[in-house]
């Protein structure tokens, strides 16, 4: 039973780019959240996705979107890159809302943003 | 406001020796709480978590916290620490009808032999 699988694993972009991070719920989960660790912090909330609409969403800039599609898999989408975008994204899949945090986390994507 | 300390950004133990990790919260309702452990390259690994009940619980690998209201903490635990625990331990808090948790900024374990 495949646990969330994220991709890619590292990426490299630069200030003013786009980038699509994308990851695959574990097998049963239909619920998307989305997290940013920065170097030596804690992760931090994002959004999450559910039934293909954003349920819930942190203090995050508009620069950041995201997607579900109809087979759960969820997009995270940054646009205008800066420096400080540069973290470690965690994806957590779940099943429902409110299913006091029955989190399976991916091993995360690093962004570098030069 | 909502948040989560851990005091102690860095902590080193010797293989046998006992382990505790210190959490602090403020949350404004009822607290869910819990504990994850993250090795390099790795995702977050639940290691316990206390919603209501007693209040001490226990986990996988030999873990164990104390949720103390009175001094808003959630402390993690373990007698007899082993090489194979040194990782990066967050403490969490979430609460009832959202998803959302908050971590505080992690505490690193170095276990030397």
């Amino acid at each position: 039973d495949a646990g969330v699988t994220q991709s890619p694993t590292h990426l490299i972009k630069t200030r003013g780019q786009q980038v699509t991070l994308r990851c695959s719920p574990k097998s049963g989960h239909d619920t998307v959240s989305w997290y940013q660790q920065a170097l030596g912090q804690g992760p931090q909330f994002i959004f999450q996705y559910y039934e293909e609409e954003e349920r819930q969403r942190g203090n995050f800039p508009d620069r950041f979107s995201g997607h579900q599609f109809p087979n759960y898999s969820s997009e995270l989408n940054v646009n205008a890159l800066l420096l400080g975008d540069s973290a470690l994204y965690l994806c957590a899949s779940s099943l429902g809302l409110a299913a006091n945090y029955g989190y399976t986390f991916g091993s995360g994507t690093r962004l570098t943003v030069v | 406001a909502q948040s989560v300390t851990q005091p102690d950004i860095h902590i080193t133990v010797s293989e046998g020796a006992s382990l505790e990790l210190r959490c602090n919260y403020s949350y404004g309702a009822t607290p869910y709480l819990f504990w994850y452990v993250q090795s390099p390259g790795q995702g977050l690994q639940l290691l316990l978590k206390y919603f209501s009940g007693d209040t001490l619980v226990q986990g996988i690998k030999g873990f164990e916290a104390e949720f103390k209201r009175s001094q808003s903490s959630f402390n993690l635990r373990k007698p007899s620490v082993h090489w194979s625990d040194a990782a990066e331990y967050f403490c969490a808090v979430g609460g009832q009808n959202t998803d959302k948790l908050i971590f505080g900024t992690g505490t690193r374990l170095q276990v030397f032999p």
